[in-house]
């Protein structure tokens, strides 16, 4: 069983509306958790990172919000664009004293005109 | 001010051939993670290296798979005897310090395939 579970799989909006993307990890201790945007063919690319005492981090129209009690984390993305089509990763890092990020399979977004 | 740059973006091998996947860190960037990414699944870490030091490499399989990361040069990721299981992009990410709350930034992978 992955360590880092992501839902759904995959979502499919219309354009200028929102979504929320859910993560449930059980990596334990933990260091921080991060959100990345990885569009096809790319690498994945930052949006947000939070330790474990913050509770939510905004960049842009991105919003992430921890609850570490649950163990659970989402990225919220307000007013879609075709840009924001992409895969959502959630990465948890564990506190081993080096970045050995845990990586979830994603969530496939596919925002439509 | 350039990312993180793989090369090749796409190497193909046959069987029983040799695999050098390159990685030059973003200027400034002295510590790399090597990731491995099989189709439909998330990234799996494979080894951290500092300059010219393996730090941790407990996710890399123990044959064929060796990294490296002179004092002058790319990180380069060795793959020998490449089987058909080896298909998969393979992604660098680098760091400027070795904390855990430091970002990574990452490359646009090599995907490999073998013939």
């Amino acid at each position: 069983k992955n360590q880092v579970e992501q839902s759904p799989q995959s979502l499919i909006i219309l354009e200028g509306k929102n979504c929320t993307l859910q993560c449930n990890y059980t990596v334990s201790p933990f260091s921080n958790l991060r959100w990345y945007k990885q569009d096809t063919g790319r690498g994945p690319v930052s949006l947000t990172i939070m330790t474990f005492s913050e509770n939510t981090k905004s960049n842009g129209r991105y919003t992430a919000t921890l609850d570490a009690d649950t163990k659970q984390s989402s990225l919220h993305i307000t007013a879609s664009q075709l840009s924001d089509s992409a895969s959502y990763i959630c990465v948890v890092t564990p506190n081993t004293g080096f970045q050995k990020l845990v990586f979830g399979t994603g969530t496939r977004l596919l925002v439509s005109p | 001010n350039a990312g993180v740059m793989q090369n090749p973006r796409h190497l193909v091998r046959r069987r029983g051939q040799e695999a050098r996947l390159r990685c030059s860190p973003m200027k400034g960037h002295s510590h790399v993670y090597w990731y491995r990414q099989l189709p439909e699944e998330g990234l799996k870490f494979m080894v951290y290296l500092q300059k010219e030091n393996i730090i941790d490499e407990s996710g890399m399989p123990k044959e064929r798979f060796s990294a490296e990361f002179p004092k002058e040069g790319p990180s380069i990721l060795r793959i020998q005897q490449v089987v058909r299981g080896d298909s998969a992009a393979y992604f660098c990410a680098s760091s400027p310090l070795r904390g855990n709350d430091q970002p990574q930034h990452f490359g646009d992978g090599t995907r490999l395939s073998i013939l």
